[in-house]
């Protein structure tokens, strides 16, 4: 079965300072992945996904995530934060798997950004 | 567009009640998932439906049935809550597909004391 690993539980940074989000997936054939916004008190917002293609996307906001293939990674990126980034960041895989093709996801990791 | 509304948004239960949790999505999506979430564990599949009249078990299936009324509508049922329930339950709905990202709710915050 497929699992997806966040490193970073709770990451704090300054306004403007640049963000990397770790995010290591476990999967040997082809993935689809997603990162995924939870802002306080609200439900789940799609940030990015990839599927094919150019491994880095940009995502809303000026997100963007590098698909690494070969290091099963799909780190989330934005050069300089915002303190209304403040939020959870969710990492997600999905796989086919025999037609039945399932969302997981990674623990999360909760971002605080100090003005 | 409503996109995937859930009902109730709290609810407080004790132990040994059943409730019944709604979604309906709007969307005219194939799928639609149940998820929990707790702190520092992330969102953990319960349930999920492909279509309509199908469902199949998720990571954390056990205390939960689910009913897939129709192509909109995705209920969630707790037999007989326990204080390992107290979550914070997602509803949501997709395109069938790998590439096709989820619709969440907005959760449900349930309580069993």
């Amino acid at each position: 079965a497929q699992s997806v690993s966040q490193h970073n539980h709770h990451v704090i940074l300054s306004e403007a300072a640049s963000l990397e989000l770790g995010c290591n997936y476990s999967y040997g054939g082809t993935v689809n992945l997603f990162w995924y916004v939870q802002y306080p008190g609200q439900h789940l917002q799609l940030l990015l996904k990839y599927f094919s293609g150019d491994p880095l996307v940009k995502g809303i906001k000026g997100f963007e995530a590098e698909f690494i293939k070969s290091k099963f990674s799909f780190n989330l990126r934005k050069p300089s934060v915002q303190w209304s980034d403040t939020a959870e960041y969710f990492c997600a895989v999905r796989v086919s798997n025999f037609g039945n093709e399932k969302l997981t996801f990674g623990t999360g990791t909760r971002l605080t950004i100090i003005p | 567009n409503a996109g995937v509304t859930q009902t109730p948004k709290f609810q407080v239960l004790k132990t040994g009640q059943s409730m019944t949790l709604q979604c309906a999505q709007d969307m005219n999506h194939n799928s639609m998932y149940w998820y929990r979430q707790d702190p520092g564990m992330g969102l953990r599949l319960i349930y999920y439906s492909a279509s309509e009249g199908t469902t199949d078990k998720g990571e954390v299936p056990n205390g939960y049935n689910v009913s897939r009324l129709n192509k909109r509508e995705f209920s969630l049922r707790l037999e007989s809550a326990a204080p390992s329930q107290t979550s914070v339950y997602f509803c949501a709905s997709s395109e069938v597909g790998l590439n096709s990202p989820l619709h969440f709710g907005n959760g449900t915050r349930l309580t069993v004391t």
